[in-house]
């Protein structure tokens, strides 16, 4: 069964206090990793797709890495502003769909 | 620069009471779809479209029905309102082929008494 698992569920950090929010899959054949943020009372917002594992992508504080089981969102030196909650997603191959994670909600204290 | 508009916002229905929640895209977005968000469960599919005249199920599509007769709108309707189906509703959109990057509405929040 292809499932999606976020940890931790919830993350608070001080301003410059960097850190890593996990998202684990089991999927079967791979045919992208998503991740999204989520303000409060608003749609997710799309940050990043990653296709094979060695792959990263970066914007402002923030760097996406996969492997073949988990994919890492690294948020360097965040700022109030990156409080949010962070979605991560999959999708299957031959479906157009996508299974996303629970979320990590992130607070981001000055 | 509307992307994807969601109306209502709110709605506040009885159980047995039927609604339509409404769904636009202006982006000539070929892919569009219906998911619910409930707390820790994160977003889950409801019905899906690949482009006018084609729909199909999602991972709970039981209790709610779609059509799509254009490419901009993609009206999810509720039959019989139930309790359970109490929920944040988001409306996506995204290119057709590949639907890589998907553009969310802003929700109707859903409360079935």
């Amino acid at each position: 069964e292809d499932q999606v698992t976020q940890s931790p569920e919830a993350l608070r950090l001080q301003e410059g206090e960097s850190s890593s929010l996990n998202c684990s899959y089991t999927v079967s054949g791979l045919r992208g990793l998503f991740w999204y943020r989520q303000d409060p009372g608003k749609g997710p917002e799309f940050l990043f797709t990653l296709y094979s594992a060695g792959e990263e992508k970066e914007k402002e504080r923030l760097k996406a890495t996969l492997t073949k089981k988990e994919s890492f969102l690294h948020i360097t030196a965040p700022k109030p502003e990156d409080s949010a909650t962070y979605l991560c997603a999959v999708r299957p191959g031959g479906y157009n769909k996508l299974i996303f994670g629970a979320g990590t909600r992130l607070a981001v204290h000055p | 620069n509307a992307g994807v508009t969601q109306t209502p916002k709110f709605q506040v229905l009885k159980t047995g009471q039927s609604m339509t929640l409404q769904c636009a895209q202006d982006m000539n977005h070929e892919y569009m779809s219906w998911y619910r968000q409930d707390p820790g469960m994160g977003l889950r599919l409801i019905h899906y479209s690949v482009g006018a005249g084609i729909t199909d199920q999602g991972e709970v599509p039981n209790g709610y029905n779609v059509s799509r007769s254009t490419t901009e709108d993609f009206p999810l309707r509720l039959l019989s309102a139930a309790p359970s189906q109490t929920s944040v509703y988001f409306c996506a959109s995204g290119d057709s082929a590949t639907n890589e990057k998907l553009f969310f509405g802003s929700g109707t929040q859903l409360s079935v008494l």
